[in-house]
């Protein structure tokens, strides 16, 4: 079973501290990996799509790379705007394009 | 150009009940997927649509059905509503193979 599994739960950051985000995954054959920004009571901004090991995408102070079992959202000199709850999804090869998400991460910028 | 737009935005039922939520996708979009967000969970999958056909099901209970109508809009319909539906539930539009974008989402709170 395809499964997703993010860490932190919450992180608090102050304006300028640099991070990263983790996303650790198990997959039948990966399609692709996508990252999504989703403020209170919206719903999911696209950020990024990943497609295989070795790959790396960047976004004004955002950069998504991934591995094998993980992928990582660093996070460089973060401003208060940058708050937020960050989910990872992957879809499989196999099938239609569901996608399976992770439980995501608060991201709280402080200034 | 209108992006995915729900409708209603909010919606209070009472247990027993049945409710149905509407989805327009974005402009050029022909797939329509919907899912269920708990508060502080990632979405999770429900259904997917395409050619006025459901494509693929999550492991959702058959109180949950919908429907693609020819312009590409769609319905989610829930029966006998339960404590547990209260959830944000979420549409997203794609082309066929290609990037989820999602709109703002139903709230549905069950009492």
């Amino acid at each position: 079973e395809d499964q997703v599994t993010q860490s932190p739960e919450a992180l608090r950051l102050q304006e300028g501290e640099s991070s990263s985000l983790n996303c650790s995954y198990t997959v039948s054959g990966l399609r692709g990996l996508f990252w999504y920004r989703q403020d209170p009571g919206k719903g999911p901004e696209f950020l990024f799509t990943l497609y295989s090991a070795g790959e790396e995408k960047e976004k004004e102070r955002l950069k998504a790379t991934i591995t094998k079992k993980e992928s990582f959202l660093h996070i460089t000199a973060p401003k208060p705007e940058d708050s937020a709850t960050y989910l990872c999804a992957v879809q499989a090869r196999q099938g239609a394009q569901k996608l399976v998400f992770g439980q995501g991460t608060r991201l709280t910028i402080n200034p | 150009d209108a992006g995915v737009t729900q409708s209603p935005t909010h919606l209070i039922k009472t247990r027993g009940q049945q409710v149905t939520l509407r989805c327009s996708p974005k402009s050029g979009h022909d797939t329509v997927s919907w899912y269920q967000q708990a508060l502080g969970q990632g979405p999770q999958f429900i259904f997917q649509y395409y050619e006025e056909e459901e494509r693929q099901r999550g492991n959702f209970p058959d109180r949950f059905s919908g429907h693609q109508f020819p312009n590409y809009s769609s319905e989610l319909n829930v029966n006998a509503l339960l404590l547990g539906d209260s959830a944000l539930y979420l549409c997203a539009s794609s082309v066929r193979g290609g990037t989820l974008h999602f709109g703002n989402g139903t709230r549905l709170t069950v009492t």
